[in-house]
């Protein structure tokens, strides 16, 4: 299938810091999506974005479709110990109304 | 109140058995679906159901074996457990009638530890 490749792989940081991850592919995406996962959980939505360009806020995260519509950001300003968890990336493939494919996840851990 | 729920939470069991993970949605969605995520929490689309219809299965070995008895449950069956199939899976539900609606709810996990 096609691959989402997700980075950093992992993030360790202060309180208060503000962390950026991405999604790259080779492939051209019509929707990227973000989800968090809290350990014992299941992943959670948290923006999705349909338009290239589309700069999206939830809180204190920002989520950006590449223009290109290959890869996509999230960020997190001024990061609090419940930011806690892994972050996958997700797109829908353009000309297929399939199912998502999924980054291989970014774990963050926020430091006191 | 919980929008999707799995049952067992977790699962321990030899090698051999069979074994079954329960699903239900009250969200009323359409479509249903099977992840496996493994140890390096890689997650993996195994089955989606709309409408009580098998829409898709990936590459899954038919011991894996979903039944939906109505669109509010997607039940996984396991047949001859192997230590590979040791993992967490979730079930998920999306609203729509096509693959199209992307929002993903996700359950809480079942944890599959085959001894």
């Amino acid at each position: 299938g096609q691959q989402l490749n997700q980075s950093p792989q992992s993030m360790f940081i202060q309180e208060g810091e503000d962390v950026s991850m991405n999604c790259t592919s080779s492939s051209i995406f019509n929707t990227w999506l973000w989800y968090k996962q809290d350990p014992g959980e299941g992943p959670v939505l948290l923006i999705a974005l349909y338009k290239a360009g589309e700069l999206t806020s939830n809180g204190r995260l920002t989520a950006q479709f590449g223009i290109t519509r290959k890869d996509s950001f999230l960020n997190i300003s001024a990061s609090i110990p419940s930011d806690v968890g892994i972050y996958f990336c997700a797109g829908q493939l353009a000309g297929s109304a399939r199912q998502l494919t999924f980054g291989s996840g970014t774990q963050l851990t926020v430091l006191p | 109140d919980t929008a999707v729920s799995q049952t067992p939470k977790y699962l321990v069991t030899q090698m051999g058995n069979d074994k079954s993970i329960k699903c239900e949605q009250n969200l009323g969605h359409d479509t249903m679906y099977w992840y496996k995520q493994d140890s390096k929490k890689f997650l993996k689309i195994m089955f989606s159901y709309n409408n009580k219809e098998l829409i898709i299965n990936e590459t899954v070995p038919n011991r894996f074996s979903p039944k939906s008895p109505d669109k509010a449950h997607l039940n996984l069956h396991i047949n001859s457990l192997e230590l590979g199939d040791s993992a967490v899976y979730f079930c998920a539900s999306s609203q729509g009638q096509r693959l199209t609606n992307e929002k993903l709810f996700f359950g809480s996990g079942t944890q599959l530890s085959v001894l």
